[in-house]
């Protein structure tokens, strides 16, 4: 059965501090990789992905996150973050051929920049 | 483009009554798909269409839960009768391919039985 694990419900950042959201995966074969952000009362919005190529893909809003094969994770970075990045965030991976359901979240992280 | 587009945004209602949820895929997207999300067990797969055929619905909690996709542009997830257990926030979500492509969320329909 295919996972993705983000071990930390919530992480705590000082403004313009560097961040990182932690994401494993447990899926079979060269899995696509997602991170997506919700803010209070909104959808999931895109942020990046990865598919082959670069290990380090950025994203949108100044993220960007390493994709580490031998190691099953893929964290997302930011250099310096901004009160607004408080969110929270889901990982998610596909495992290529399959399906929707192919597609699995993880539980989400909740991000909280302090002034 | 608009983007995914879920109505009604929030909607409060009686159990047993019956809810009615839309979605309008973003236009030239093949595959559609509906989750909820709730605290207790974050976000799950209901049902997908592809090229408006509903592909899997296993996720579907129960016979009291049914998605229909009459065309490309449009789907609806009923629950009839609604149970208080029933209250989170439905997302619908469409892309243009299901392997690879980017899932584009809506904002949400906020659920309430009461």
């Amino acid at each position: 059965a295919q996972s993705v694990a983000q071990p930390e419900d919530q992480v705590n950042v000082a403004e313009g501090n560097p961040l990182t959201v932690k994401c494993t995966y447990s899926v079979s074969g060269n899995p696509y990789l997602f991170w997506y952000v919700q803010y209070p009362n909104r959808g999931l919005q895109f942020l990046l992905k990865y598919i082959t190529g670069d290990n380090l893909v950025k994203g949108s809003y100044g993220f960007e996150a390493e994709f580490n094969k031998s190691q099953t994770s893929f964290h997302l970075k930011k250099p310096s973050a901004l009160v607004s990045d408080s969110a929270l965030y889901f990982c998610a991976a596909h495992r290529p051929g399959g399906g929707a359901d192919g597609l699995t979240f993880g539980k989400g992280t909740h991000l909280i920049i302090q002034p | 483009d608009a983007g995914v587009i879920q109505s009604p945004r929030h909607e409060v209602t009686e159990m047993g009554q019956e809810v009615t949820l839309r979605c309008k895929p973003i236009s030239g997207h093949n595959s559609l798909f509906w989750y909820r999300q709730t605290m207790m067990r974050g976000l799950e797969l209901l049902i997908y269409f592809n090229n408006n055929v509903p592909i899997d619905d296993s996720g579907m909690p129960e016979d009291r839960f049914s998605a229909k996709m009459p065309n490309a542009s449009f789907s609806t997830l009923k629950i009839q009768p609604s149970e208080p257990r029933d209250s989170a926030v439905y997302f619908c979500a469409s892309s243009l391919v299901i392997s690879g492509n980017t899932i584009y969320f809506g904002e949400g329909s906020w659920l309430t039985v009461v």
